[in-house]
């Protein structure tokens, strides 16, 4: 059973415009939360992360937004540029080890 | 952040045959080392971790003896995929991180570049 969930498979935006991107898990003990970025056939390259005991991080164009209560985090981007286009997985914490969920495929366009 | 670097970025091999991918830290001594794999528009899977100088921890349903993990210095892991088929045929990623046990509250992973693995 998948403990994190990307349930949007790609999305779209115009350049300059917000992307929004989710994430839902299943356990209410994870405490730590990451987004990562991912560019074809490269490694992942860490983006920004967020505590449990806040509901939002900000860190220049990225905000991270955590919804305890739902089991749900959400990445920002804004403005979204067409640099930003890649594969987005967001993965929470384990105790000796990170579960990622499926990723998001983003594409801004100019 | 940490520097760990993964050789060869690509390989194209018989069925049969068996490769071996490395992945080394370059500015740390990597105690721990993870195992991913991704197969096309999916997750990363968790495939094993490599503690320096002990055996791995294989993820359920991943074959020891197909994906075979050795960390023998604190700079080096390898992954050997014995026999390889077609359906091997993915991208691995490594990752390492300098310190055994559990994950620091605020730790985050740095991953190498990555292997894409093409089984004819």
């Amino acid at each position: 059973d998948q403990q994190v969930k990307q349930n949007s498979p790609s999305l779209s935006v115009q350049e300059g415009r917000i992307s929004i991107l989710n994430c839902d898990y299943t356990n209410s003990m994870f405490d730590y939360f990451l987004w990562y970025k991912k560019y074809p056939a490269e490694g992942p390259t860490f983006l920004i992360s967020i505590s449990s005991i806040k509901d939002k991080n900000e860190d220049g164009r990225f905000t991270v937004f955590l919804n305890k209560s739902a089991k749900h985090l959400s990445l920002h981007i804004v403005p979204s540029q067409p640099g930003d286009s890649a594969v987005y997985f967001c993965a929470v914490k384990g105790t000796y080890k990170y579960i990622f969920g499926t990723g998001t495929r983003l594409k801004v366009l100019a | 952040g940490a520097v760990v670097s993964q050789h060869p970025s690509w390989v194209i091999c018989k069925s049969g045959t068996s490769v071996k991918i490395e992945c080394r830290s370059l500015d740390f001594q990597a105690t721990t080392m993870f195992w991913y794999r991704q197969f096309p528009k999916q997750s990363l899977m968790l495939m094993a971790t490599s503690n320096e100088g002990s055996k791995a921890t294989y993820e359920q349903g991943v074959e020891k003896d197909k994906f075979l993990i050795n960390h023998a210095s604190l700079t080096l892991s390898t992954l050997t995929v014995t026999s390889a088929h077609p359906e091997d045929s993915s991208f691995y990623i490594c990752s390492a991180r300098d310190q055994y046990g559990r994950l620091a509250t605020n730790e985050k992973l740095f991953f190498g570049s990555g292997t894409q693995l093409s089984v004819l």
